[in-house]
């Protein structure tokens, strides 16, 4: 069974980098064909699609957080990780990294609080 | 980017009845990607259909999905108590992937 664990910061002071780990287990994340994503959900404009790292490396940044977005990984940990720059309260959410393929996003982690807050 | 209508905000139904969620693309997507997933305060998303119209793993068949250009419709019918949640619409066919604001479900 493929479980998904995020984690990180429960608060970030706006302008700094926000920074969070997905660590998967029950299989590898550079195989089987899968993108690795991050997703937000805002309290009020609903859920957010971020980006992915596909099983070869590749990535994917919404078009309007690319200037300040990285999503890397390190497979022999089996970890994602998010790096969004010069954040603002705008980026309050919950943080969730997923699963993708072609079936839908069919595992989720728990969900990662993040504040924007001085 | 596609932009996903979905509607009604709030479905309320009464356990046993059946009832739809209907989602509008504002262009077409690609191979039909759409998908429905539903959620419960403090949870996760959980994937129900996939590609429109195909049922995830475990899901009970009381979920239908369907698909008519570029419309799309949930369809939950014998409302369990367990259904009551927020049902949200994916499409993940036409990068950026995009979901619909979410139809709430509670109880009439």
């Amino acid at each position: 069974q493929v479980r998904l664990q995020e984690s990180g910061p429960g608060q970030v002071r706006p302008s700094e980098t926000l920074s969070l780990t997905c660590t998967v287990s029950g299989g590898p994340i550079n195989s089987g064909g899968y993108h690795w994503a991050w997703i937000r959900q805002h309290p009020v404009k609903g859920l957010e699609y971020i980006g992915y790292i596909d099983d070869s490396g590749d990535t994917y940044y919404r078009p309007s957080l690319t200037s300040r977005l990285s999503i890397s990984r390190d497979t022999s940990q089996k970890q994602i990780f998010l790096r969004l720059t010069a954040v603002t309260a705008a980026d309050t959410a919950v943080y969730y990294c997923a699963r993708e393929s072609i079936y839908g996003t069919e595992y989720w982690g728990q969900g990662t609080r993040v504040i924007v807050s001085s | 980017e596609i932009v996903l209508t979905q509607s009604p905000g709030t479905l309320s139904l009464s356990p046993g009845e059946g009832g739809n969620v209907s989602c509008r693309a504002s262009q077409r997507v690609s191979s039909g990607y759409v998908a429905w997933y539903q959620q419960k305060p403090g949870q996760a998303p959980r994937l129900l259909i996939h590609g429109a119209s195909n049922r995830a793993m475990g899901i009970p068949d009381r979920f239908s999905g369907s698909e008519s250009g570029t419309d799309f419709t949930l369809t939950i019918s014998r409302l369990e108590p367990e259904d009551y949640a927020m049902y949200y619409c994916q499409q993940y066919g036409n990068l950026p992937t995009t979901f619909g604001r979410g139809t709430k479900l509670d109880v009439k």
